[in-house]
Order: structure tokens, then C-alpha cells, then sequence
């Protein structure tokens, strides 16, 4: 089982749609997770932490769920901008390792 | 506050050549990553180093693959002999020490051919 699960898409939605990713992660032990965002031919950027609590940043709301080990992003009223790989990573074990997973694509079309 | 930087961006070479890589990581960043996305992947963790020590090369082809840090500031990444899978992007990437965040900064990346 891989570290970390990503359905790799692509999302093909609209503007204006909502969309949500899902990511899994098989390590228990997990300490920290976060989305980032890849553009195409560019280096990974942190979107955003990711908190049992839920946390919202604009139209981007993020879950965690620890007793199913599950990470969700949702993007509301999505923009061509949105246009992007989203990364699930997951950091934690002995020495803090970060673990990326395949990312999904996701595409807004006009 | 300058980012991460490395270099070459691009190398083309044949199989069984050589190729180094550089990284100098943010001022201050404890820690250093190596990682490599291939197409249509997800960046994979080769190696991990806290400060000049690694703590974690479990995902580095020795055979083949090396990395230094010596004095816990910039880092290389040698292949040799190189192979076609290892076309690839090459990220470096630091994160400072005791982050709460856990974000990591990434460089642009240096991207292998091999033919």
C-alpha cells in the first residue's frame, strides 16, 4: 500500500463548480498534513495545513480525519486560475519525513 | 529574503554519463531535501539531511546515487552511472528548523534527460 493515495484525475469542472479531492495516507503515526498546489513545469507550493478542526482559507476548506486517515480539500466557485496539480503530504515518523502523494490534476474549463 | 536556489535547470546527457547537482538552500534551514518527480508523479523523498547529517536515505539508489552535505549549507546530488528512469525533475527543498508549519521551500528544480 503506498504512504500516501491520491485519485491522479484529471477534474475537468467548470468555472464556477465545487470540487473536492480525497487522499489517504497509511501511516497511523502521521503528525502534520497539508495540500500544496504544482503548477505545470513549476516546483510545489504549500497551499495550505490541514487540522482535525477544519480550516478555510477563501474558497479553500481543508479536513482531516484521523480515525479513517483521510484528507479532503474542497475549492468552491472554482476559477481557470484553480488550473493546477494539488499534492497531498503528509509529514511525520522518526526523523519528520515528508511524503507526497501523486497528486490530482484538475482543469477548469471556461 | 533569496529562496532556494539550484543548477543546472536543464542537463541533457547519455546513459552511463555523469551528472551533479547543486542546491543551496534558504539561510538558516536546517533541513535539506532531495526529492525526484518523474512525469506524472508525485515528488519521491531520496534523501533528508539535518544540518550535514542524513537522516534519512532509505529511498536513495546507492548504487548509483550520491549526496553531500558537508558543511550543512548547500548539498550535491551525483548519479553515476546514469540510467534512462532517471529522467527526471530534481527538486531540493529546505525547511527551517522547529517548524510548526512544516512548510518546505523548493527550488526550481533541476531538470535530467537522459538518452
Amino acid at each position: 500500500r503506498k504512504e500516501v493515495e491520491q485519485d491522479p484525475g484529471p477534474f475537468n469542472v467548470p468555472e464556477g463548480a465545487t470540487v473536492a479531492f480525497n487522499c489517504t495516507y497509511s501511516n497511523s503515526a502521521s503528525q502534520s498534513f497539508f495540500w500544496y498546489r504544482q503548477d505545470c513545469r513549476k516546483e510545489p507550493k504549500l497551499l495550505m495545513s490541514v487540522y482535525s478542526s477544519g480550516n478555510e482559507d477563501g474558497r479553500f476548506t481543508a479536513q482531516l480525519n484521523r480515525a479513517s486517515q483521510y484528507i479532503s480539500l474542497l475549492i468552491r466557485d472554482s476559477k481557470l486560475s484553480d488550473s493546477a496539480t494539488y499534492l497531498c503530504v503528509v509529514k511525520g515518523g522518526g526523523y519528520q519525513k515528508v511524503t507526497f502523494g501523486i497528486g490530482t490534476k484538475l482543469q477548469v474549463i471556461p | 529574503e533569496a529562496g532556494v536556489a539550484q543548477s543546472p535547470r536543464y542537463k541533457i546527457i547519455e546513459k552511463r554519463q555523469s551528472v551533479a547537482f547543486w542546491c543551496n538552500p534558504i539561510s538558516g534551514h536546517a533541513t535539506l531535501y532531495w526529492y525526484q518527480q518523474i512525469l506524472g508523479q508525485g515528488p519521491k523523498l531520496l534523501i533528508q539531511f539535518q544540518n550535514n547529517g542524513v537522516v534519512d536515505d532509505s529511498q536513495l539508489p546507492k548504487d548509483r546515487f550520491s549526496a553531500e552535505r558537508l558543511k550543512g549549507v548547500d548539498s550535491t546530488l551525483k548519479i553515476q552511472p546514469a540510467k534512462l528512469e532517471d529522467s527526471a525533475v530534481y527538486l531540493c527543498a529546505s525547511s527551517p528548523p522547529r517548524t510548526n508549519t512544516g512548510e518546505l521551500f523548493f527550488g526550481e528544480g533541476s531538470r535530467l534527460t537522459v538518452l
